[in-house]
Order: C-alpha cells, then structure tokens, then sequence
C-alpha cells in the first residue's frame, strides 16, 4: 500500500554536526522522491530531489541518498545550523501516477547551539 | 516571485456557514492540489487538478469541493464546514507534465477552526 514513513519523530543535534534523517517507502514503483522542510508558521519549503535512477544527489550543505533494494532514502544535511531545525518531510511519486507525491509524516529536527 | 498565494491566512467559523478559502499560483502551472495537515497524520491530499476544468478526488475529498475555471486559480470550498474539518491547509502547485520539474510549490497554510 501507500506509505511512506520516517524512523524518527525527533532528531536532535549539536550545531556544527551533521545530521541524518532518514525515510522508508513501501512502493517499488515510485520513481521520484522529495524532501520538503516546514518551518513553524509556514508551508513545506522543496529541498532536494532524486529520480529512482539515481543513488545520491547533492545540494549545498545536503545530499540524499536513495537505497532502492532496501526501499530507504535519507536526507543528510552537513554543519547544522540553528536555521535548519524545522521539519523534514520525505515524500515519493509512484511511475504512472498523477503527479501526486505521498508525503511521511516528518521528523522534527532540533539544533542545540 | 513566483509564489502560490493562499487566502486567508487564519479562518474562525462556525459548523454549517460555507466558506471558500482561494489559492493562486503565479508560474503558469497546470497541476495544483489542496492538502491538509493533522498532527500524527501528515499531509493527506484532499482535490487536485491537472488543468483547467479538470479536478478529482484526493485521499480524503468527503466535505470538500473545488473549482479550476482558470489556470492560476483553485479555490476550495467547505459548503457545510463541521468540527473535524478543523485542519491546517495547504494549496500547491507544479509543472508535473515536464519531467524532471515535478516538485510541488506550496502556499503558506490556512489555519483553519470550525467551532
């Protein structure tokens, strides 16, 4: 069935370290995945994409990375910054679907100075 | 700037009185969709539309309707709003019909209280 869903509902992390959040899908046929950041008061921001045909892609200060046997991906996010706590939504798209992306339930990420 | 303009920000209303909350995308996309977000169940997607007079149900369309008359705007409509409609919304939109640029851009949230 439809579902996508996050190991952990908080992650906390000293400033300056990196930090790892991860997403487990349940859908071989997904072919497309997200990662959305939510900080409090706004809407989910896009951070980061990946096509299934691909194992890792990178950003600034972030990388995904997508384990296809496993059905796993993770977002890893480089030197936390205290503007980065928020929440974390993975999401996937299966192939031939409407367009419509089947969001995780988030991992809220919390930054210690 | 190319935004996804939802409106009001913070709604109060009673069970029954109709209401209309709009949503507006400024980057010429086809695909738009209402989603709203619960604690402990994520976002669930309510309509989407995949063009103009084009619209279907979500995962959760019961209470809900929604119009496309034009390509920037998609309005979602509660005629009978009840308690349990009390929810965060959120409007989105994207160019889904163009490989490699299917990510979803999304509006500011509703806050959304049906006493």
């Amino acid at each position: 069935g439809e579902s996508v869903g996050l190991h952990l509902p908080t992650l906390s992390v000293q400033e300056g370290d990196n930090s790892i959040i991860n997403c487990a899908y349940s859908n071989s046929a997904s072919d497309y995945f997200i990662w959305y950041k939510q900080e409090s008061g706004k809407g989910p921001q896009f951070i980061i994409d990946i096509r299934s045909n691909m194992d890792k892609r990178q950003g600034q200060r972030v990388t995904v990375l997508l384990n296809k046997t496993v059905k796993h991906l993770s977002l890893q996010i480089a030197a936390t910054q205290p503007g980065d706590s928020a929440v974390y939504f993975c999401a996937e798209k299966i192939t031939g679907n409407t367009g419509k992306l089947i969001f995780g339930q988030g991992t809220t990420l919390q930054v210690k100075p | 700037e190319a935004q996804v303009t939802q409106n009001p920000r913070y709604l109060i209303t009673v069970t029954g009185k109709k209401l209309t909350v709009t949503c507006s995308q400024n980057m010429n996309h086809e695909y738009m969709s209402w989603y709203r977000q619960d604690p402990g169940l994520g976002l669930r997607q309510i309509y989407y539309s995949m063009n103009v007079e084009v619209t279907d149900k979500g995962d959760v369309p019961e209470g809900y309707k929604v119009s496309r008359k034009e390509k920037r705007n998609f309005p979602l409509i509660l005629e009978s709003p009840s308690p349990n409609q009390t929810s965060l919304y959120f409007c989105a939109s994207s160019n889904r019909g163009r490989r490699g640029d299917e990510k979803l851009f999304f509006g500011s949230g509703t806050q959304l209280s049906v006493l």
